[in-house]
């Protein structure tokens, strides 16, 4: 079944403390993506990568990292989480870049930082 | 990327049919009209795209002037269950080279019984 998996589904952590959130796609996906969600502020893009090793900041980089060493995944990285990182995430990838291309976003990571 | 202006929210009764309105007064010619939907707590999907007219599929209808300054999703008699977020991009496709996808804060749709 084509799909994105994120893990993991549910985390709470502390301030400063590294997590890395994974996801991956089955998709041969070209283009991946995250992206935060919160009350009243929409979904707003954090990164993106078109290829391996090419990533790009969206419009919320701050406090985030990515990699893309692989093209199936592409983990997001809060290596200092503080609470205003508390949000709803969505990994996201397709076959190429554009607002035209359909995204297949994933099931979502929510996060709580105390 | 062509800025997109939709109605924050919107409130409607099971068996109506609803219709969101999406503005894009600079969409360029490569410029294709996209809708998603997501609902609570999972991520979204894609339900419908256009470039002109009409354009019709088991889960909405987009309709598409022909300046194509503006779009219209509608929804035919929705259900409970169509209460989502109802998102509006417009851009293009881009082969080999990545962008910023911008979804903004969407239409938050409300279906009441």
């Amino acid at each position: 079944e084509a799909q994105v998996t994120q893990n993991p589904r549910y985390l709470i952590t502390v301030t400063g403390k590294k997590l890395t959130v994974t996801c991956s796609q089955n998709m041969n996906h070209e283009y991946m993506s995250w992206y935060r969600q919160d009350p009243g502020l929409g979904l707003r893009q954090i990164y993106y990568s078109m290829n391996v090793e090419v990533t790009d900041k969206g419009d919320v980089p701050e406090g985030y990292k990515v990699s893309r060493k692989e093209k199936r995944n592409f983990p997001l990285i809060l290596e200092s989480p503080s609470p205003n990182q508390t949000s709803l995430y969505f990994c996201a990838s397709s076959w190429g870049g554009g607002s035209a291309v359909e995204q297949y976003f994933g099931p979502g990571t929510r996060l709580t930082v105390t | 990327l062509a800025k997109t202006t939709q109605p924050i929210s919107m409130d409607s009764y099971e068996g109506q049919e609803v219709n969101i309105t999406c503005s894009h007064n600079n969409i360029a010619t490569n410029d294709y009209i996209t809708w998603y939907q997501q609902f609570p707590s999972q991520g979204p999907r894609f339900i419908i795209q256009g470039y002109k007219t009409k354009v019709t599929n088991e889960v909405a209808s987009l309709f598409i002037p022909a300046d194509r300054k503006s779009s219209t999703l509608s929804l035919p008699r929705v259900s409970l269950s169509d209460t989502a977020v109802y998102y509006c991009l417009v851009g293009e496709f881009l082969y080999n080279q990545g962008g910023k996808l911008i979804f903004g804060q969407g239409t938050e749709l409300s279906v009441k019984p």
